[in-house]
């Protein structure tokens, strides 16, 4: 079964802590995203990439930064934690031809700063 | 730009009602729409596409008609159940773009 795998479920870190998120796909996806999910906002596109270590910005890159050294994984960096990057946070990818065959997602990871 | 619109939850339904949720859209060139739903606690799944003009995307009961000429993608069940209880997005992608454009999602509740 093709999997997204978002490497923590919850995360609960403090204000100014910098902090990792992980997805590893196994599909050969050259595409990666990384999405964050707010009631009331649906979902927002923080960054994406295309290919190894491109990356683009998306609608709300603010405070956050992206690392793609391989076509797998995609981390996500938020470099100084804030409360307001409180969220659930969604990885997906898919293949260049996303808009015949969609997104993959992962599970998310629900981050919580303190 | 591109954008999506979905109608506003909740929506909340007895098992076996009939579902309708609303989508429209404004794209450049000729997207293609996807369906997406998210149980709680999960990520978002694929639930059916439409690439092109009155094609109809279909899966697990769900269904939804490519409609160019109203730009709509309604998604439609017959006879609901307590499992479809989730969030439903719509969305859609257009031209070179790589990355998808989503609703703001659409919160569902089936009652036993």
């Amino acid at each position: 079964d093709v999997k997204v795998t978002q490497s923590s479920r919850y995360l609960v870190k403090r204000t100014g802590e910098k902090v990792f998120l992980e997805c590893v796909q196994d599909m050969d996806h050259e595409n990666m995203f990384w999405y964050r999910q707010d009631p009331g906002l649906g979902l927002r596109l923080i960054y994406f990439s295309y290919d190894v270590k491109m990356k683009e910005k998306g609608d709300i890159p603010e405070g956050y930064s992206v690392s793609r050294e391989k076509k797998e994984r995609f981390s996500l960096i938020l470099e100084s934690a804030s409360t307001n990057q409180t969220s659930m946070y969604l990885c997906a990818s898919s293949f260049p031809q996303g808009r015949n065959y969609g997104y993959t997602f992962g599970s998310g990871t629900r981050l919580t700063v303190v | 730009g591109n954008s999506v619109t979905q109608m506003e939850g909740p929506v909340t339904l007895s098992e076996e009602a009939f579902l309708t949720i609303n989508c429209t859209y404004t794209a450049t060139g000729y997207p293609s729409l996807f369906w997406y739903v998210q149980y709680p606690g999960e990520g978002l799944q694929l639930l059916l596409k439409a690439t092109k003009a009155d094609d109809k995307g279909s899966n697990k009961g769900f269904e939804a008609t490519y409609r160019k000429e109203t730009t709509s993608f309604h998604l439609e069940k017959g006879s609901v159940q307590v499992s479809d209880s989730a969030v439903y997005f719509c969305a859609l992608s257009s031209g070179s773009a790589r990355q998808l454009t989503f609703g703001s999602g659409t919160q569902l509740t089936v009652l036993p």
